[in-house]
């Protein structure tokens, strides 16, 4: 069936590790996402791609990285740079998003990172 | 800065109730509205979105209100059920800018009380 995958669904870092956090998409989206969500707290953008090879920084993109080799997959990487890595993970597509109009995000079932 | 928030954090109604979850919104120059629901440990699903053209729109047992004069947005659940439990987060777009200008509040918990 079609949608977005993630994977693993929990994930564990220890200090100084860097880890990698799948994003796959059958849905033949352009667009990508990454958002991190605290308890509590509203959605964050950390990362997104319009496109195959470009990507462009969102709000909290410092200790993160990304790569968009592939339509279908935009895999994110915590760095170990990033010193508050405990959260809940969520990759999105949507079609391209014209200038004109938003389109609605569709988001997968999420990992949740946590530090050893 | 500009932001979306929401008047109540937590909601309880008894089911086969009516719900109303409201959010406010600052960005005047927002106009277009997304409302979205997440159960534990899932990610969000899509429930109804709305432009700023329009003040009205439903869905399937789903409503959703755009008040723009107050900047104001309501999410209506009809004949809620125990299903409807979950957090339901607003967001706002400028279709001025890129999809990647949603911006999310913080939620509010619906609890349906059998």
């Amino acid at each position: 069936d079609g949608g977005i995958t993630q994977s693993p669904k929990y994930l564990f870092r220890k200090e100084g590790q860097n880890v990698t956090l799948s994003c796959e998409q059958n849905l033949n989206h352009d667009a990508m996402y990454w958002y991190r969500q605290d308890p509590g707290q509203g959605l964050r953008l950390i990362y997104y791609s319009q496109i195959v090879n470009d990507f462009q920084k969102g709000d909290i993109a410092e200790g993160y990285s990304v790569s968009r080799e592939k339509k279908e997959s935009f895999p994110l990487t915590v760095t170990s740079a990033q010193k508050n890595p405990t959260a809940f993970y969520l990759c999105a597509s949507s079609v391209f998003p014209d200038r004109a109009t938003n389109e609605k995000l569709f988001f997968g079932s999420g990992t949740q990172l946590s530090v050893l | 800065g500009e932001s979306v928030g929401l008047h109540l954090p937590t909601l309880s109604v008894q089911e086969g109730d009516n719900s109303i979850i409201n959010c406010a919104y600052s960005n005047s120059a927002s106009d277009y509205f997304i409302w979205y629901k997440q159960e534990s440990g899932k990610g969000p699903q899509f429930i109804i979105d709305i432009r700023s053209n329009m003040d009205k729109r439903q869905g399937q047992r789903v409503t959703v209100l755009l008040n723009k004069t107050v900047k104001h947005l309501s999410l209506q659940i009809a004949a809620t059920q125990p299903g409807d439990s979950a957090v339901y987060f607003c967001a706002e777009g400028n279709s001025g800018g890129s999809n990647y200008k949603l911006t999310f509040g913080k939620g509010t918990l619906l609890t349906v009380n059998p």
